[in-house]
């Protein structure tokens, strides 16, 4: 049982570039969200999914988008990178029932 | 104002002190309520759910005040390793969506 597991650990990018961030989970939960986590700004939600098939936007969605063709995957794709979107970046899980959330162990990602 | 706040810190403590922080949220129909636990550079990790009874699980306290929407996290007896940011989350009124505070950073001194 590997938890949440995510997809490169490091990155650098140049500005305008485009990249996936991989996030899968092998506890079935439907409840998948990304995090961006910057100094003093603490988490903020991106995207969050309650199911395959189904996404919306959380508080930072601008520049980011997401899909869920399965339960187990939940890729973040940058369009065009920009320096404001240097960050470290979570993936997280949970089940309905419970709202505990399990993150994965991040990406830091810097653009140039 | 913020949908979820904290107080950042540092909060300096020798060992076998008491510390408490409060994190206020800003949405009456929040249900859900926790404490995580982050290590530097590392991922959030759950210390402790947060009851309507408040609860315990060792050395640490939580407990919700839904009068004044906050929660509190209760340390006694601080050990080195308690050093961390602790991260408090807020469901979003009747959603699964979590927000979360910009955490406390707790630093614990011999």
């Amino acid at each position: 049982n590997a938890g949440v597991t995510q997809t490169p650990k490091f990155q650098v990018l140049k500005t305008g570039q485009s990249m996936t961030l991989q996030c899968a989970q092998d506890m079935n939960h439907e409840y998948m969200s990304w995090y961006r986590q910057d100094p003093g700004m603490g988490l903020r939600l991106i995207h969050y999914s309650v199911g395959a098939g189904i996404t919306d936007q959380g508080e930072v969605p601008n520049g980011y988008n997401v899909s869920r063709s399965t339960t187990e995957d939940f890729p973040l794709r940058l369009l065009s990178a920009a320096p404001s979107q240097t960050s470290v970046y979570f993936c997280a899980s949970s089940s309905p029932s419970h709202n505990e959330q399990f993150f994965g162990p991040g990406t830091r990602l810097t653009v140039l | 104002r913020k949908e979820v706040e904290q107080d950042p810190g540092p909060f300096n403590v020798p060992e076998g002190a008491t510390v408490a922080f409060n994190c206020t949220y800003s949405n009456s129909a929040s249900q859900s309520f926790f404490w995580y636990r982050q290590d530097c550079r590392k991922e959030p990790k759950l210390l402790m759910s947060v009851y309507s009874s408040g609860n315990e699980d060792g050395r640490f306290t939580a407990q919700l005040n839904r009068a004044s929407q906050y929660i509190s996290l209760l340390i006694r007896d601080s050990k080195l390793s308690d050093s961390a940011t602790y991260l408090c989350a807020v469901n979003v009124g009747n959603t699964d969506k979590l927000i979360f505070g910009t955490g406390t950073r707790l630093q614990v001194f011999p």
